[in-house]
């Protein structure tokens, strides 16, 4: 199975502030990957597929960009609604497990 | 509206069986691949299992192959859990998602939760 790893598990940020997230595969997944956000309680949404391709209606402050084992979500100016915990997802072939990361909860700083 | 309604979860001893459903509306469920996710509590998302639009190819992760079987009726609109030998280990709020190309889980039901107490 592809293993990830998603750094940092924990994030304390302002409003305003850029943030970035890091996810390592063990392998190459040929871009198969995307970004979820989730609120408690909530389902997750999904907000980059491809690691580039913004989901239709996920505001533009977020972007995903990578290649090969290294990929990053950047949100470029933190909004209050951003708090929140997000995941990376490996997707590369429908016969392999599609592994999350650990997951990264953005705070309040 | 698309729409995926997560239902069956409940309270279930150890060693006992469950059936989740997810009727899907608002879209071709016949054109998508289907899977279950999960998420257990104070811990991240874990995909389960993957359904071929249809229903000829089933993928599971490791820890619930040969326990849990993904199942769909595309004439109802229905994706299936069925799991058996439930253990503490696989209480969690459990999810449906649709997949159609390179967009993966791009709609998720509300999540139906299971708790394997006893």
């Amino acid at each position: 199975d592809i293993q990830m790893t998603q750094s940092p598990s924990t994030l304390s940020a302002s409003v305003g502030d850029r943030v970035t997230i890091t996810c390592r595969t063990s392998q190459t997944i040929n871009n198969w990957l995307a970004w979820y956000q989730q609120k408690p309680g909530k389902a997750p949404e999904l907000l980059i597929y491809k690691a580039s391709t913004l989901q239709s209606g996920v505001p533009s402050r977020f972007s995903g960009s990578g290649s090969g084992t290294e990929f990053t979500l950047t949100i470029s100016c933190l909004q209050p609604d951003d708090f929140a915990t997000y995941y990376c997802q490996q997707y590369s072939s429908y016969s392999l497990s599609w592994t999350f990361g650990q997951g990264t909860k953005v705070e309040i700083k | 509206e698309v729409q995926l309604v997560e239902s069956g979860g409940g309270l279930v001893q150890p060693g006992g069986s469950l059936r989740l459903s997810c009727v899907a509306s608002g879209f071709t469920f016949s054109d998508y691949w289907m899977s279950w996710v999960r998420h257990a509590p104070g811990k991240g998302l874990e995909w389960l299992a993957n359904i071929k639009q249809d229903g000829s190819e089933k993928y599971y992760v490791d820890s619930v192959r040969g326990r849990f079987t993904i199942s769909r009726d595309n004439a109802n609109n229905s994706l299936y859990l069925q799991m058996t030998y439930l253990g503490v280990e696989d209480t969690a709020i459990y999810y449906c998602a649709r997949t159609v190309g390179a967009t993966p889980f791009d709609c998720w039901g509300q999540g139906t939760l299971v708790t394997v107490s006893s």
